[in-house]
């Protein structure tokens, strides 16, 4: 299953647009991208999954590279709120998911 | 109203007791999971569950015991405890087994092994 590399942390002010990348050179035709959330304490939560191009839905938007082998979650606006570390995760779908949750990328965000 | 009840929300054990972790799901969902998080490791998936039927099982100790004596409910047994063992676990679940990227996670429990 592929590897992703995510850079460890990132910081922004509230407002700003925020892009958090991960790369994925060995992702595998049948593999997905998925991107979580975890704020402490709490359980991760669902942003957004894609396959290829471009994905969006009400909290981000997802790009990938025309080889997949990079995407980009993009998180319009955020606020303090936002303070998470955002994972990366590229696995199977459905029944074969099996997700494999790396160190991901602590986002900071000032006032 | 929480979706994802996990019970206790904080627990401290001594080496080698026996604890149950509690997990309830009030989302209508067929199939639950549980996952562990500790300071040495990132989440790592343990278990899944489809109609409280074992479909994956991820953890290589059979301290380890997931019980499923409703549809909506997931506990998981550890015996044996370590220190080890200390992480914060979390149940998730998601509408059925063939959906299981779509999954939603609860607020854990804190386990600590003295």
């Amino acid at each position: 299953l592929a590897k992703t590399t995510q850079p460890p942390s990132m910081e922004a002010y509230e407002g700003q647009e925020v892009n958090v990348s991960c790369s994925h050179t060995n992702i595998a035709t049948s593999e997905y991208i998925y991107w979580y959330r975890q704020v402490p304490h709490q359980g991760p939560q669902f942003i957004i999954q894609g396959y290829k191009d471009y994905v969006v839905n009400e909290v981000a938007s997802l790009f990938i590279s025309a080889d997949r082998k990079l995407s980009t979650l993009s998180l319009p606006w955020v606020s303090l709120r936002d303070a998470a570390v955002y994972y990366c995760i590229v696995t199977l779908s459905g029944g074969n998911y099996k997700p494999t949750f790396g160190k991901g990328t602590s986002l900071v965000v000032h006032p | 109203d929480p979706k994802i009840i996990q019970k206790p929300k904080y627990l401290v054990a001594v080496t080698g007791s026996e604890k149950i972790l509690i997990c309830e799901q009030y989302l209508g969902h067929n199939a639950m999971y549980w996952y562990r998080q500790s300071a040495k490791k990132p989440l790592e998936f343990m278990f899944s569950y489809s109609y409280q039927k074992l479909m994956d099982n991820q953890t290589a100790s059979s301290r380890f015991q997931p019980q499923s004596s409703k549809k909506n409910h997931l506990d998981l047994q550890i015996t044996a405890l370590k220190p080890d063992d200390s992480a914060t676990y979390f149940c998730a679940s998601s509408q059925d087994w063939e959906g299981a990227d779509t999954q939603y996670f609860g607020p854990g429990t804190r386990l600590l092994v003295l």
